[in-house]
């Protein structure tokens, strides 16, 4: 069975601190990788997806970056973090086709101070 | 850009009660989608539909797409306290991606 991992779980940083935030996949290959965040409250902001390695689709202009080194790893960066940037950031994926279900990870809850 | 709006934001209800929370796309979907997020967790997918006027049933929850395929709706009947959680419906414009609605949250007293 396919499973999703993120870390960490919970992050408090620094503003102007950077910032790394991983998210793998288990048990699929080739699928779509997809980053979100969810402000306290609020709905899911997409913010980048990948249908395969190295490629990065950006939906939101910000001081955020994603890269995909593997096929099952999707990581979300950031040099100078903002207070703005606090959130809950949510990792999930999907089949290659894109029309299907998504699947979530547990996401990981950052602060900025 | 496509925005997908969802009413009510809130709704409170007592247990027993029926709750219909609905969606509007500003464009025509490919199917949509919808998902529940307990509070502090993440959101787990409930269903999706495809065809226009498709309804499906899962239990006490009814889902409908509308004949346009731009507008859903989530009808839960005699609402449990297991309810809890914020809805969301998530259109699917055929471009690898999901555009989430704006969710609504629900709130069972008991």
């Amino acid at each position: 069975s396919q499973t999703i991992h993120q870390w960490p779980a919970t992050l408090v940083q620094p503003v102007g601190s950077p910032l790394s935030l991983e998210c793998t996949v288990e048990g699929t290959s080739n699928p779509n990788l997809y980053w979100y965040r969810q402000a306290a409250g609020r709905g899911l902001q997409l913010l980048f997806y990948s249908v395969g390695i190295g490629q990065i689709s950006s939906e939101v202009p910000q001081n955020l970056s994603a890269s995909r080194p593997q096929d099952r790893q999707f990581i979300l960066s950031s040099k100078k973090l903002l207070l703005s940037d606090s959130g809950f950031y949510l990792c999930a994926w999907t089949v290659g086709s894109g029309d299907y279900e998504q699947y979530f990870g547990p996401g990981t809850r950052l602060t900025v101070t | 850009g496509q925005q997908v709006m969802q009413i009510p934001q809130y709704q409170h209800v007592q247990e027993g009660e029926d709750f219909t929370t609905y969606c509007n796309s500003s464009t025509t979907l490919s199917n949509i989608q919808w998902y529940k997020q307990r509070p502090g967790g993440h959101p787990v997918f409930l269903i999706q539909l495809v065809k226009s006027g498709e309804v499906k049933k899962q239990k006490r929850l009814t889902f409908q797409f509308g004949e346009a395929k731009k507008n859903s709706s989530l009808h839960i009947t005699a609402t449990q306290t297991t309810d809890v959680g914020t809805y969301f419906c998530a259109g699917n414009t055929g471009f690898q991606k999901l555009v989430f609605g704006t969710g609504t949250r629900l709130l069972v007293s008991p």
